[in-house]
């Protein structure tokens, strides 16, 4: 079946630095990704609709410029928080759709700003 | 915008026994998807089961079914003979079926299913 992997699992950063997450669509190609964000005990909030080779859609109320999402091609999209600050803490899970069920997600990512 | 209503943060049920959680949507719109997953301890979304609007039959899945109510919106999850690997977050989710494959998921909050050996 598609499989979506996400790197890093787990990640630290001191406030003020920049992390990249990867999300790679690994036997199927996804013209469309999402991010989610997900705070403890609750559920998955949408962040953006990434789409391959053109600008991402962002939700309102995401800070565009602080959540950079790269969608280079068919199967990598990139999530970059930037100036990351300990309120940026969070899990973030991506998902890619593969035609009209296929619809899988990471494993997530646990990031900590310290 | 869709809206998805889980109203049962928390449920338990002792292990070979069934429960039922339960779902609810608002949407103005006649063909679209749902969607329950399972969000185990590792966080891995993993898909349970879903179902097709313009289906009336209820989806099945092993131990898992549906209860899909259309007029009602609503999608109730029964998950029969339960075991302890069923323990997990149960999220029920929507997404329409304008463009498949460009639509977000609309997620509910969440139904925290406790299982008891």
């Amino acid at each position: 079946g598609a499989v979506v992997s996400q790197h890093p699992s787990r990640v630290i950063c001191k406030s003020g630095t920049s992390v990249k997450i990867e999300c790679r669509s690994l036997d199927f190609q996804a013209t469309t990704m999402f991010w989610y964000r997900q705070f403890p005990k609750q559920s998955l909030m949408l962040m953006a609709t990434s789409n391959e080779g053109s600008k991402a859609t962002y939700e309102q109320g995401v800070e565009k410029d602080k959540f950079l999402i790269n969608h280079a091609s068919l199967t990598l999209s990139t999530l970059t928080v930037t100036s990351a600050h300990p309120e940026d803490s969070s899990f973030y899970i991506c998902s890619a759709t593969q035609g009209v069920y296929g619809y899988t997600f990471g494993s997530g990512t646990r990031l900590t700003v310290v | 915008a869709q809206t998805v209503t889980q109203s049962q943060p928390e449920m338990s049920v002792q292990e070979a026994e069934t429960v039922t959680l339960s779902c609810t949507y608002d949407t103005s719109e006649s063909d679209y998807y749902l969607f329950w997953y399972k969000q185990p301890p590792s966080r891995q979304m993993i898909l349970v089961i879903r179902q097709e609007a313009y289906k009336q039959q209820n989806a099945t899945e092993n131990r898992f079914s549906v209860n899909f109510q259309k007029a009602a919106k609503s999608f109730s999850l029964k998950i029969s003979d339960s075991q302890l690997g069923d323990a997990a977050m149960y999220f029920c989710a929507y997404r329409s079926a304008r463009d498949p494959t460009g639509n977000q998921f609309y997620f509910g909050t969440g139904t925290s299913l406790t299982v008891i050996p």
